[in-house]
């Protein structure tokens, strides 16, 4: 069964840092892209950033790039998503979310989902 | 960049058939492929419809996928509704360098 364990969310002021991190199981994990997808709290999903099965590309949205980093540890089966610099509009749930293949196109497609970590950014 | 436009929402009553549209704004539907996602209140996304008409496995047959060049939009068509369905339903597609989202479609079974 394939599972997805986001952790690391938590309350924080604007201009501070958080590590999102994704323990994933059940899937050969340095096999797939995987992605970080927000929700603020009663919209839609935006995408945040996108990382290789390897590691060497990553593409972030513009709302965050220079802010942002994603990376991924393959001996220990978990993605990470490093936050800087956060804002208000930072504030929602960040979703992990497994690729079907391991670069583009495919790292674009999504079929598994983790449960999600809230992130709330307030002074 | 490209949209995806969605309805705000529909209605529609159990056993029925109902079409969810997701139009592309520019580029052709047909150039990268389309994801649908559904999320139920309270919880996190699940994936119903990925590469513009594929099941995920365990996912109902009910739901399918196809686009239409014409009117340059994907469709997620859910047969004999049921309770269960009413949910959030997301389309996405892709470019070089983005994921696109569309604003998502509220699904109430009447």
């Amino acid at each position: 069964e394939v599972q997805l364990v986001e952790s690391g969310g938590g309350l924080l002021q604007p201009g501070g840092s958080l590590r999102l991190s994704c323990e994933v199981s059940g899937f050969i994990f340095r096999s797939y892209a995987m992605s970080w997808v927000r929700q603020a709290p009663g919209k839609g999903l935006e995408w945040v950033s996108v990382i290789t099965d390897s590691g060497d590309d990553t593409k972030s949205a513009d709302s965050v790039r220079g802010r942002f980093i994603i990376s991924r540890d393959n001996s220990k089966n978990t993605l990470y998503l490093q936050m800087n610099s956060l804002r208000d509009e930072d504030t929602a749930v960040y979703y992990c979310a497994k690729g079907v293949g391991s670069s583009y196109p495919q790292s674009r497609v999504i079929d598994y989902w983790g449960q999600g970590t809230l992130v709330t950014v307030s002074s | 960049n490209f949209m995806l436009t969605q309805p705000h929402s529909v209605l529609e009553s159990p056993g029925k058939t109902v079409t969810i549209s997701c139009t592309r704004s520019s580029g052709s539907i047909a150039s990268n492929s389309v994801q649908w996602y559904q999320q139920r209140p309270g919880s996190s996304p699940s994936t119903v419809i990925y590469e513009n008409y594929q099941r995920p496995s365990g996912v109902s047959d009910r739901f399918s996928g196809s686009i239409d060049r014409s009117s340059n939009s994907a469709s997620l068509i859910i047969s004999g509704i049921k309770t269960e369905d009413e949910a959030d339903y997301y389309c996405q597609s892709y470019d070089s360098n983005n994921v696109i989202f569309g604003g998502g479609t509220r699904l109430t079974v009447l």
